[in-house]
């Protein structure tokens, strides 16, 4: 099986300034990996996914996440956030031969004014 | 462009009662997958459907059951309800397995 850990539980960082939340993932086949964006009382919403190819993603609303196979890692990026990046964000993992997703607990982002 | 359709959006019944969350996938997509997410908590697989036949279980109760019908929507039906059900129920679909699913906006379920 797969498994996700996101090692932030909640990350404050003031508006303009860049974040990164972090993603580790376990598995002992190749994977596809994902991160999710949860707006508070909505649904998920697809940030970017990797599927194969560059390990360099570019996702929606200015997101970036890097595939680093070697470190196990899928770390998300935004050079400058603003106040509407506001929200949960979920890492994800699929098994490239598997059929169901794992999620990590889940990174709570705030900006700050 | 057309998205996962979860009826209803809210959903309040009483304890040992039964309930049925319905989910209209994108059209094309072939596959459903349901998803249970607790307060606060991250999303956790229930249950998946490919061509209308199961393909995947998670932990999902005996309390509940699944299906796929032949214009590929799902339901789960969810009897004795608990308090512990209370929960927001996600439904994603996707036209091949793990390639990233299309979430719809859930069903907020209050069990009282």
């Amino acid at each position: 099986a797969q498994s996700v850990t996101q090692l932030d539980s909640q990350v404050p960082v003031f508006e303009e300034a860049p974040v990164e939340l972090r993603c580790n993932y376990s598995s002992s086949v190749s994977v596809y990996l994902f991160w999710y964006v949860q707006y508070p009382n909505q649904g998920l919403q697809l940030l970017l996914k990797y599927l194969s190819g560059s390990t360099l993603v570019k996702g929606i609303n200015g997101f970036e996440a890097e595939f680093n196979k070697s470190q196990t890692s899928f770390h998300l990026r935004k050079p400058s956030v603003h106040i509407s990046d506001t929200a949960e964000y979920f890492c994800a993992v699929s098994a490239r031969t598997g059929n169901q997703f794992y999620f990590g607990t889940g990174t709570s982002l705030t900006v700050i004014p | 462009a057309a998205g996962v359709i979860q009826s209803p959006r809210h959903l309040i019944k009483e304890k040992r009662e039964t309930a049925t969350l319905k989910c209209y996938p994108i059209p094309r997509h072939d596959t459903v997958y349901w998803y249970q997410q607790g307060p606060g908590q991250d999303p956790q697989f229930l249950i998946s459907f490919y061509e209308k036949m199961q393909s995947d279980k998670g932990s999902i109760p005996d309390r509940f059951s699944a299906q796929q019908f032949s214009d590929y929507h799902s339901e789960l039906n969810m009897s004795s309800l608990e308090l512990g059900d209370s929960a927001l129920y996600f439904c994603a679909s996707s036209l091949e397995p793990n390639y990233g699913y299309t979430f719809g906006s859930g069903t907020r379920l209050t069990v009282v």
